[in-house]
């Protein structure tokens, strides 16, 4: 059975960083890209970025291209997302979520169950 | 970026109506449209993929249409269960967007 377990909620002052996990288990991990998407309080979905664990290359949305590092650990099944010089802005739930595909049309068919960033000085 | 708008952005229904969201992209993305529903707290959870294929576990009473601009999520008939908010998403080019969203509410 599939599982994507997140770390636990942060709070941050302005300009910090957080670094948020994504622990996969029950697939084989280096063969399903992992993304990662935010939702502000009230607000819709934003896909920030996604990364390869099999290479480790990732790919970032404009929006967050110089803040955002998103990295992988294979030894634990582990993607990572680093977002730095937080603002208010920046408050949200964020979520990883695996892809697949059905030829070449992606969807998310799991989800991490989200981990809740406040920043606030 | 290619822009999703849902319609409505919101709607009052009863238990066992048939309920249709729509979702209209600002150029063609072919079938690569996919369906998610999120209730309060919770990430969202898949329903629809390619348009119209019902994903693993979801009820049959869910179903997909659409190509190119206009997609459709129809509720065939709405259970307790699914008082939630719909998303619409795109994987046809990136980034990959999302519409804003429906919220259905019990009337």
């Amino acid at each position: 059975q599939v599982h994507l377990v997140q770390s636990g909620a942060e709070v941050k002052k302005p300009g910090a960083s957080v670094k948020v996990s994504c622990k996969a288990s029950g697939y084989t991990f280096t063969k399903y890209y992992m993304h990662w998407v935010r939702q502000a309080p009230g607000q819709g979905l934003e896909w920030m970025g996604m990364i390869n664990p099999s290479s480790s290359r990732a790919t970032y949305a404009q929006t967050f291209q110089g803040r955002v590092t998103m990295t992988r650990d294979t030894s634990t099944s582990t993607v990572y997302m680093e977002l730095s010089s937080l603002r208010s802005e920046d408050s949200a739930v964020y979520h990883c979520a695996r892809v697949s595909s059905h030829w070449t049309i992606y969807y998310f068919d799991y989800w991490g169950q989200g981990t809740l960033v406040t920043v606030s000085s | 970026d290619i822009q999703l708008t849902q319609s409505p952005s919101s709607l009052s229904a009863s238990v066992g109506d048939r309920v249709t969201i729509t979702c209209r992209a600002n150029q063609s993305i072919n079938l690569y449209l996919n369906w998610y529903e999120q209730k309060p707290g919770t990430a969202p959870n898949l329903l629809i993929y390619a348009a119209s294929n019902l994903h693993s576990g979801v009820p049959s009473r869910f179903s997909g249409s659409g190509s190119g601009t206009d997609f459709t999520l129809t509720i065939s008939s709405l259970q307790p269960e699914d008082f939630a908010t719909y998303y619409c998403h795109q994987s046809y080019s990136p980034p990959q967007t999302f519409g804003q969203g429906t919220k259905v509410e019990i009337k």
